[in-house]
């Protein structure tokens, strides 16, 4: 089974800051999720991941598979991205099964 | 169309009551998930359908019962709730595959309430 650990579990920042949120996992994937939830809100996937970058506006994220390891970044941050955010992976299997989910980041952007 | 979408978006029941959530999808997915989310957590998985078989099954009371009808359409329904059972149901669908096709999505949830 693989175990999926995010860091930090808590980040307040100031607005404009750069800010990373870092995702390991032990055993060997088909894909990665940074997944975004907001208090009381529904889960919102922001990026799928099987290699390399993506970019989306002000987000940021990357993989490496070698070393189990994927980080989300966001630049420019704002109060409005106060949220969770949660890394989840699929197996190397084929076929259909569950994400395996960190425990999020609780991220707090102060103006 | 490219959305999972869960209805309601909240509901309240009580513990003699049966009550159903749905989740339809029409992205040509071939595989459906419900998964429970208490506060604080992370989700949990609690069915897996594929192909509108049920796939998996993660030890769920059985006073929860899915059901899929067709490609589209997943249905969870509820009888004999506990309060403990109050939570955010997600539901979420995929190619059955890996890769970039696979395209897993979710919806916005049902906040269930249990009194």
């Amino acid at each position: 089974k693989n175990e999926v650990e995010q860091s930090p579990q808590n980040l307040t920042a100031q607005e404009g800051e750069f800010i990373t949120i870092n995702c390991s996992y032990s055993v060997g994937i088909s894909a990665l999720h940074w997944l975004q939830q907001h208090p009381g809100g529904g889960i919102v996937s922001l990026f799928m991941l099987s290699s390399g970058k993506k970019k989306h506006g002000r987000l940021i994220a990357t993989i490496n598979i070698q070393e189990k390891h994927s980080s989300l970044h966001i630049t420019a941050s704002h109060p409005r991205d106060s949220a969770v955010y949660i890394c989840a992976v699929k197996g190397s299997g084929g076929g259909a099964d569950g994400l395996t989910f960190g425990k999020g980041t609780h991220l707090i952007i102060q103006p | 169309d490219t959305e999972v979408t869960q209805t309601p978006k909240h509901l309240v029941m009580g513990m003699t009551n049966k009550k159903s959530l749905k989740c339809e999808q029409h992205m040509g997915h071939r595989a459906m998930y419900w998964y429970k989310q208490k506060a604080k957590k992370p989700p949990e998985l609690m069915f897996v359908y594929s192909y509108e078989k049920l796939s998996i099954n993660e030890s769920v009371p059985s006073r929860f019962s899915p059901e899929c009808p067709n490609s589209s359409l997943l249905n969870l329904h509820l009888h004999a709730l506990q309060p403990e059972d109050s939570a955010l149901y997600l539901c979420a669908s995929s190619h059955p595959g890996t890769g970039n096709f696979y395209g897993y999505t979710f919806g916005s949830g049902t906040r269930l309430t249990v009194v």
